[in-house]
């Protein structure tokens, strides 16, 4: 069974703190690590999307794959408010299918 | 990114009714969608792959006669729920891949009474 495997959390750190989220997945086959951003009550919307090893940067989000330890982690710097949700994380098989995390929710008190 | 439009936004429906949300693809066209169901606080769980022309693919568990799908057409995929019960209640949520990148629709919550 392909798996993605999140810490539920709650995760909760500090307005303008680091907030990093990780996520461990079992296909070696995975080819594309995705992750979504969802908010109470409503459809998961796309962070980011990485393909290769290293750190991949936009605006306060950094992802980083290591594909030799089958991680994939999310870091949110200056942390705010808003970014409270729950983030799942992705990975495309070699058989092209999606599979989701269960979740992380991070929590960012003001 | 690309945009994927889901209607309608909120549904209630009797007991024994069925219900029809459709999933668009608007600016790309998308031979495979996803449909979800999302039950408070759980993860998305997979329902099933809709591919256009050809018959849908259903996730282990899922009733492909109580939940109807149609890729009609390149842009549209459509879930009925048939005869809903109020234990069908949930939020549903298709999605749409474009490049290998899955973008979702708005979700449609249902609440059948």
């Amino acid at each position: 069974q392909k798996e993605v495997e999140q810490n539920s959390g709650p995760l909760s750190v500090p307005e303008g703190a680091i907030a990093s989220l990780n996520c461990t997945y079992s296909d070696r086959g995975s080819q594309s690590f995705f992750w979504y951003r969802q908010y109470s009550g409503k459809s998961p919307e796309l962070i980011m999307f990485i393909y290769s090893n290293g750190d991949k940067e936009d605006g306060r989000f950094t992802a980083q794959l290591n594909k030799a330890s089958q991680y994939v982690s999310l870091l949110i710097r200056d942390s705010q408010p808003s970014d409270s949700a729950t983030y799942l994380c992705a990975a495309t098989t070699g058989g092209f299918k999606t599979i989701f995390g269960a979740g992380t929710r991070l929590f960012v008190k003001a | 990114g690309a945009v994927v439009s889901q209607h309608p936004s909120w549904v209630i429906c009797k007991s024994g009714t069925s219900v029809k949300i459709e999933c668009r693809s608007l600016d790309f066209q998308a031979t495979t969608m996803f449909w979800y169901r999302q039950f408070p606080k759980q993860s998305l769980m997979l329902m099933a792959t809709s591919n256009e022309g050809s018959k849908a693919t259903y996730e282990q568990g899922v009733e492909k006669d109580k939940f109807l799908i149609n890729h009609a057409s390149l842009t549209l995929s459509t879930l009925t729920v048939t005869s809903a019960h109020p234990e069908d209640s949930s939020f549903y949520i298709c999605s749409a891949t474009e490049e290998y990148i899955q973008y979702f629709g708005a979700g449609t919550r249902l609440s059948v009474l």
